[in-house]
């Protein structure tokens, strides 16, 4: 079964600085791999998501996520965050063969951003 | 994107009493639609998997005959917690699924059982 570890649970960074959200997911075949952004009264909102092919994924937002399998992770980051990044941020992986339908996700990291 | 509504965003009801849930995507035909529950500061579980006309399919330790899930057509899916608890109190996420497509998702309810 698949399973996904975000290791912190809350980080706090200064508007303009740069961020990295880490994800590691535990998976036996290639996986699919989803950033989602969740603010208070609105629903996940997908950053990006990696299939196949280059390992560098772009995402909405300005952020973006690199695929390393040999690290087994999928880690999310953005050059400068915005006091409008201040969220909480999910990675989750979906397996092959029910087309990336069933989710698994991590505990979440919330951001919080200091002006 | 795609729109998907909850409705109630929030519900407070009584021990012993049943709730319905709403979950309707908008602009789009939902196949799949599914229903997560998140506790405080905690990750989204997946309960169910809904399709369209079919009987929903649980997860492991979901009580089936406690939340009831209906899914009668392509743009609406039911959650019904049927004699709620305190413990059932928390925060329910449908989202909704064209086909192959992305996952849409709702803006949760926050169920508050006293």
């Amino acid at each position: 079964a698949q399973s996904v570890t975000q290791p912190d649970i809350h980080i706090t960074v200064s508007e303009g600085a740069s961020l990295e959200l880490r994800c590691n997911y535990s998976y036996g075949a290639t996986p699919y791999l989803f950033w989602y952004v969740q603010s208070p009264g609105q629903g996940l909102q997908l950053l990006l998501k990696y299939f196949s092919g280059d390992t560098l994924v772009q995402g909405i937002k300005g952020f973006e996520a690199e695929f390393k399998r040999s690290q087994s992770s999928f880690n999310l980051r953005k050059p400068s965050v915005h006091w409008s990044d201040a969220a909480e941020y999910f990675c989750a992986v979906g397996a092959q063969g029910q087309g990336a339908q069933k989710l698994v996700f991590g505990q979440g990291t919330r951001l919080t951003i200091n002006p | 994107g795609a729109v998907v509504s909850q409705h109630p965003s929030r519900v407070i009801c009584k021990s012993g009493t049943s709730v319905k849930i709403e979950c309707r995507s908008l602009d789009f035909q939902a196949t799949t639609m599914f229903w997560y529950r998140q506790f405080p500061k905690q990750s989204l579980m997946l309960m169910a998997t809904s399709n369209e006309g079919s009987k929903a399919t649980y997860e492991q330790g979901v009580e089936k005959d406690k939340f009831l899930i209906n899914h009668a057509s392509l743009t609406l899916s039911t959650l019904t917690v049927t004699s709620a608890h305190p413990e059932d109190s928390s925060f329910y996420i449908c989202s909704a699924r064209e086909r192959l497509g992305e996952q849409y998702f709702g803006p949760g309810t926050r169920l508050t059982v006293t």
